[in-house]
Parts: C-alpha cells; structure tokens; sequence
C-alpha cells in the first residue's frame, strides 16, 4: 500500500489563484519527485529535489524538499486552465522503484 | 518522439484471456519499470530491470504476471488467465542509469486493461 500522506486530496479554485499541496512521510527519503497526470496519460515529472531544505522552480511550479527530509510541498502560482489534473509526489526507496502519494487533484472553475 | 512508448494504449479482454504489453524505453536507459494504477490511487510498482536482468518484483506480481527484457531494450508484461480485479493502467517507466543521485523516472502514456 500507499506509503506517503498526501493533502489535500482535491482543490477547487479560481483561475488566477495560487496553489500548495504537500506530502509527508514517516520515513526519511533521500528524493522526492512531483509529476502531473492527465487523464488518461502517463505521469509527467515536474520536478526533481534531492537535498534537504532545496527550494526548485520550474516556471510557475516551486518545490520544496523539508529540512526533516520526511516532508515536501508543491506551490503553483497563478493558476491556469492546463494545470487541471492530478498532481502525485512520489520518493525513491533505495533509488530504484517509486512510491506514491494518493495524488491531489486540481479542478479549476473558469 | 524519444519518449517511453506503450502499446497497445487500450486493450479490452475476457475474463481468463491472456494479454501481452509491451514497452520501449527512452533510448539508453538501463533501466526498467513496471507500474500499476488503479482509479483514484498513485501508481504501484510492480518490477524492475537492470538491461535485461529482472531485479526485484513487488507482492503485487502475482504467479500469473510474468516481465521479460530479453535484449536489455523493449519489455513485455504478460498476463495470464486475466481476472476481473485485473482491469488498471498498466505504466512503464525508464531511467537513465543506476546508482548517482538522480532517480528521476519518465513515464509512458500506459496501456489501460479492461477486463469483462
């Protein structure tokens, strides 16, 4: 099963306005990964953070890995129609497979 | 494209069929992944591969489920005797080496299974 908390599940909000999500784990890991999943589609990576307390942007995108190394949060700003889908962050075990949060999803109300 | 491909994209079967996906890694990327998503969940790992030799397998990876990677490039995941509890999308993902820091995996498009 899931080993990773991640809120909220879903967002409702106007074009335009800012968005956090996060994750938080009992474990320490040492990546944390963002992807976005269309319907439909395979999971597309955001962003990469591997340092404890690396704060990385990718255009409206910013991502932190927390100091704890248990924790990361996803911000986007400025809200568009395309952000609409769902939203997983994701950590390494042992650098090779993945484990997932139960995803955000973003609905935007035009 | 020089993206992760998966074929087919959809695949609908009989209940006790078997099913066979295939998937191209991104050019020189050593290595593997084997995903499963059902509705409303992330994506759970199924198995790996270094080139072509299967690294680890998930619980998940029932006897019915078998992943070759017979030249270290393409893999299949052949499911045998499909059951109901079966139908998901079935994702593959590669990365560029192993060990270093960067673990970042690329995704497919998926093949979604339906079985009736």
């Amino acid at each position: 099963g899931q080993q990773l908390n991640q809120s909220p599940q879903s967002m409702f909000i106007q074009e335009g306005e800012d968005v956090s999500m996060n994750c938080t784990s009992s474990s320490i890991f040492n990546t944390w990964l963002w992807y976005k999943q269309d319907p439909g589609e395979g999971p597309v990576l955001l962003i990469a953070l591997y340092k404890a307390g690396e704060l990385t942007s990718n255009g409206r995108l910013t991502a932190q890995f927390g100091i704890t190394r248990k924790d990361s949060f996803l911000n986007i700003s400025a809200s568009i129609p395309s952000d609409v889908g769902i939203y997983f962050c994701a950590e390494t075990q042992g650098a090779q497979k993945l484990v997932f949060g139960q995803g955000t999803r973003l609905t935007i109300n035009p | 494209d020089t993206g992760v491909s998966q074929n087919p994209r959809h695949k609908i079967t009989k209940r006790g069929q078997n099913v066979t996906f295939r998937c191209d890694p991104i050019s020189e990327h050593n290595r593997l992944y084997w995903y499963r998503q059902t509705l409303g969940q992330g994506p759970e790992f199924l198995t790996y591969f270094q080139n072509e030799a299967q690294l680890e397998k998930s619980r998940l990876l029932s006897d019915r489920f078998s992943a070759e990677r017979p030249k270290g490039s393409f893999s299949t995941l052949e499911i045998q005797r499909t059951e109901q509890g079966d139908s998901a999308m079935y994702l593959c993902a590669s990365r560029l080496r192993a060990g270093g820091t960067y673990n970042e995996q690329f995704f497919g498009p998926g093949t979604r299974l339906t079985v009736l």
